[in-house]
């Protein structure tokens, strides 16, 4: 069992479209953070939130961690071919644990 | 500045074979973590060396060694290679250790171990 869900597992939507993507764990985190991967490559940080109820936006993503700081959420607006990827969560709990990602596809 | 960088990105060994993977951090960074990915288990968290010294260990069985030298550069090694560690292995780096303080960890793009 991962200690951090990651839902849906598989995303595939149109360019244009708008889309949500989620990370959840019965445990309290002290921050959470989103990366993504793109195939061939190593994770990239995308963001860190660290309070509860925490809203940060960069350019058209959207990154929401839960008052409880037990949930995260990803949304993009409009979504783009370059954001095809494998989106994956991230929280330390003595080491840094990964959910299993969503591997996004933003088809032309 | 220059990113994490691993060496080799594709190597492919035979079963029972061993193999080392190597990695050098950031500069300035001192601490190195591994991990390995493989598409049905995700990232999973292999150990952290921080100072030549291993702080934290991941569930893996003991054919899975690292170390870190003085200049911070790391090496991890697989022996008696299994089919099943076929995987893109993963280094990272941060500043600091330990997860709770929020230390950001930059990754190196891998290396891609085929087991045959």
């Amino acid at each position: 069992t991962q200690l951090l869900e990651q839902s849906p597992q598989f995303l595939s939507i149109q360019e244009g479209e708008n889309l949500t993507v989620y990370c959840n764990s019965s445990s309290v985190f002290s921050s959470l953070q989103w990366y993504r991967q793109e195939p061939g490559e190593g994770p990239v940080l995308l963001v860190t939130v660290v309070t509860g109820g925490e809203v940060k936006k960069l350019k058209r993503l959207t990154f929401q961690f839960g008052d409880a700081r037990k949930d995260s959420s990803l949304h993009i607006t409009a979504a783009q071919p370059g954001d095809t990827g494998l989106y994956l969560c991230a929280g330390p709990n003595n080491d840094m644990r990964f959910g299993a990602g969503t591997r996004l596809t933003v088809k032309p | 500045k220059a990113g994490v960088t691993q060496t080799p990105r594709y190597l492919i060994k035979t079963r029972g074979q061993q193999v080392t993977l190597s990695c050098s951090p950031i500069s300035g960074h001192r601490s190195v973590s591994w991990y390995q990915q493989t598409p049905g288990q995700g990232l999973q968290f292999l150990f952290e060396y921080f100072s030549e010294t291993q702080r934290n260990k991941g569930n893996f069985p003991g054919r899975f060694s690292g170390r870190q030298f003085s200049n911070s550069r790391s090496e991890m090694n697989v022996s008696t290679l299994e089919l099943g560690d076929s995987a893109l292995y993963l280094c990272a780096s941060s500043l600091g250790a330990g997860r709770a303080s929020g230390n950001t960890i930059y990754f190196g793009e891998g290396s891609w171990l085929t087991v045959v």
